[in-house]
């Protein structure tokens, strides 16, 4: 299958600083990623849509000058996480869906696991 | 927009035994049904999906089921291994490339 990559892995950062996580597709081109965010014990829950060329969509509730998306090109799309606090402490996870030829369906990224002192 | 639910939220089971675990979903477009498999720490693992024009779909021991009319689609997994013990999420979705809404998952536990 589609390989999709995520970077880092782990992040333990100082609340207020910035932390940027990036979603690569390694074998495709992708023109849409999704940005998932994972508490412990609970499902995966969609933050927003990246769009390549194009402004994020955020799903309600989630703020967008908090959680910054870029999609700069069609294999990476990159969210920074602007002013962590603890609450945002989480495990954050891309998807890329792979279309056409037999791939039709989405990948996931390894995830980043944030922790905010 | 689209709603997910997903039973039962555990499940243990004797190795060798199956395992069901059943979704709802509430928006009629949906047409994309994967199921993830997520091992702690680990990214979910598409294991098997199927789309409305299809009922049923089989892949060695894994099976999903999906009736339109009623909005349900379930997996089964026969003779449980205790490799299967994960957590396993359902999803729904407009088409592969669309967003999907994913179920509260399921802990299964197969004892060996």
């Amino acid at each position: 299958g589609a390989v999709v990559s995520q970077h880092p892995s782990r992040v333990i950062c100082k609340s207020g600083t910035s932390v940027k996580i990036e979603c690569r597709s390694l074998d495709f081109q992708a023109t849409t990623m999704f940005w998932y965010r994972q508490f412990p014990k609970q499902s995966l829950m969609l933050m927003a849509t990246s769009n390549e060329g194009s402004k994020a969509t955020y799903e309600q509730g989630v703020e967008k000058d908090k959680f910054l998306i870029n999609h700069a090109s069609l294999t990476l799309s990159t969210l920074t996480v602007t002013s962590a606090h603890p609450e945002d402490s989480s495990f954050y996870i891309c998807s890329a869906p792979s279309l056409g030829q037999g791939l039709d369906t989405q990948y996931f990224g390894p995830g980043t696991r944030l922790t905010v002192l | 927009g689209e709603n997910v639910e997903q039973h039962p939220s555990t499940l243990s089971v004797q190795e060798g035994d199956s395992a069901v675990i059943k979704c709802t979903y509430s928006d009629s477009a949906s047409n994309y049904f994967p199921w993830y498999k997520q091992e702690l720490g680990k990214r979910p693992q598409l294991i098997i999906d199927i789309r409305s024009n299809v009922g049923e779909k089989k892949d060695q021991r894994i099976a999903v089921t999906l009736n339109k009319t009623a909005k349900h689609f379930s997996l089964h997994i026969t003779e449980t291994q205790p490799e299967d013990s994960a957590v396993y999420f359902c999803a729904a979705g407009g088409n592969a490339g669309n967003m999907l809404t994913f179920g509260g998952g399921t802990r299964l536990m197969v004892k060996p």
